[in-house]
């Protein structure tokens, strides 16, 4: 099964200013799907952003990107011009076939 | 459009109640997972079917938990009999096979006494 390490129990970052969460993965399967989920403190869990593993070039959503290093088994997601309103948990997660697994989250704060 | 839907939202229960979460996804979606969230285990997936056929179930707790999925729009997630240590929110997602998202519900929160 896949592991999926997020390394920043917590972050923080000015408003307006860029932010980066890390996510490692390791999996045997050629093929898989990255994802990244934001989990306000409503709970609700929304979908922000999909990479493939074979997908050339980095997935981006408006102020969401992701940095797709396929050797490091590493994507990161990019949030740029930090919003208030970005303030919540962040999950990443790598699905194989509809078997989707989970990080342990990062908590973003926001700073006015 | 309907997302998916998850009934009861928050429940509160004896231990040794039996608890059965209901979950609705979407239409024209034919996979269908269950996870469990707490503070210390995160996000962890319970069940996952296909067309309505559980594919693996290695991530159910144990015995005392079970889910079906009768039809295509109607899964339920049964625990019996409830422990303290099952307090958590419970999410159904459903996604549409080799896409590539899995939208999830709102959660339903159960809190076992």
């Amino acid at each position: 099964a896949q592991k999926i390490t997020q390394t920043q129990p917590g972050m923080f970052v000015q408003e307006k200013e860029a932010v980066t969460l890390d996510c490692t993965y390791d999996t045997s399967d050629p093929s898989y799907g990255l994802f990244w989920y934001k989990q306000p403190s409503s709970g609700e869990m929304i979908f922000l952003i999909y990479q493939g593993s074979y997908d050339q070039q980095n997935a981006t959503e408006g102020r969401y990107s992701l940095n797709f290093q396929k050797a490091r088994k590493s994507a990161n997601l990019v949030i740029s011009a930090s919003q208030l309103g970005d303030s919540a948990m962040y999950f990443c997660a790598t699905a194989n076939n509809n078997d989707m697994r989970f990080g342990a989250g990062t908590r973003l704060t926001v700073k006015p | 459009d309907a997302g998916v839907i998850q009934s009861p939202r928050h429940e509160v229960t004896e231990m040794g109640q039996e608890v059965t979460l209901r979950c609705k996804p979407i239409s024209g979606h034919n996979s269908l997972f269950w996870y469990r969230q707490t503070m210390m285990r995160g996000l962890e997936l319970l069940i996952y079917f296909n067309n309505n056929v559980p594919i693996d179930d290695s991530g159910m707790p144990e015995d005392r938990f079970s889910a079906k999925m009768p039809n295509a729009s109607f899964s339920t997630l049964k625990i019996q009999p409830s422990e303290p240590r099952d307090s958590a929110v419970y999410f159904c997602a459903s996604s549409l096979r080799h896409r590539n998202t899995i939208y999830f519900g709102e959660g339903s929160w159960l809190t076992v006494v």
